[in-house]
């Protein structure tokens, strides 16, 4: 089936440093890419959407130059926390829905990456 | 974007059936149902997808009355690594529709 990787899995960075998250589709073209992040115990919280070549679409609350999105490719989207705090620190997620090379519209999440910020 | 709701949690034990049921009232007309699973520290997994009456798989299966306004996924004869918490979502599949995650169900199997 279809696969999503995400990398790194752990991080831990000192506050007011940047992390970079990549997520990418290994054998399909992703034509849409979601983030989301976690805290514990709770659901996941949808931070942006993005299309391949075009600017990420934010959620209302989310700083977008706090959590910069890139999607270069149809297989590779980056999210970069930038500054970080330790309020920041969470599990992020990302998911890709395919385009014509899966079932039109199914969704593929990533491994997730568990962020620390000291 | 259709709203569900889902039991927060539920416990059971191994060998028994599991019935995850999830409201959706304002399911449009080009919405699918998908379910997904969650372990901690892992991204959702799919179960299940369906659109109307029901849909089977080697895991589940999913019962969608005529109405669609709600589903239910069924695990047949659970065992421990069944365990997680489970997602009910609703959307269509254009590239375009987001899909925002309601509370999910926190399922709980007991020896």
């Amino acid at each position: 089936g279809a696969v999503v990787s995400q990398h790194p899995s752990r991080v831990i960075c000192k506050s007011g440093t940047s992390v970079k998250i990549e997520c990418r589709s290994l054998d399909f073209q992703a034509t849409t890419m979601f983030w989301y992040r976690q805290f514990p115990k709770q659901s996941l919280m949808l931070m942006a959407t993005s299309n391949e070549g075009s600017k990420a679409t934010y959620e209302q609350g989310v700083e977008k130059d706090k959590f910069l999105i890139n999607h270069a490719s149809l297989t590779l989207s980056t999210l970069t926390v930038t500054s970080a705090h330790p309020e920041d620190s969470s599990f992020y997620i990302c998911s890709a829905r395919g385009g014509r090379t899966v079932a039109a519209g199914e969704l593929f999440f990533g491994e997730g990456s568990r962020l620390t910020v000291l | 974007l259709a709203k569900t709701t889902q039991p927060i949690s539920m416990d059971s034990y191994e060998g028994q059936e599991v019935n995850i049921t999830c409201s959706h009232n304002n399911i449009a007309t080009n919405d699918y149902i998908t379910w997904y699973q969650q372990f901690p520290s892992q991204g959702p997994r799919f179960i299940i997808q369906g659109y109307k009456t029901k849909v089977t798989n080697e895991v589940a299966s999913l019962f969608i009355p005529a109405d669609r306004k709600s589903s239910t996924l069924s695990l047949p004869r659970v065992s421990l690594s069944d365990t997680a918490v489970y997602y009910c979502l609703v959307g269509d599949s254009s590239s375009a529709s987001k899909i925002i995650f309601g509370s999910g169900t926190r399922l709980s199997i007991r020896p």
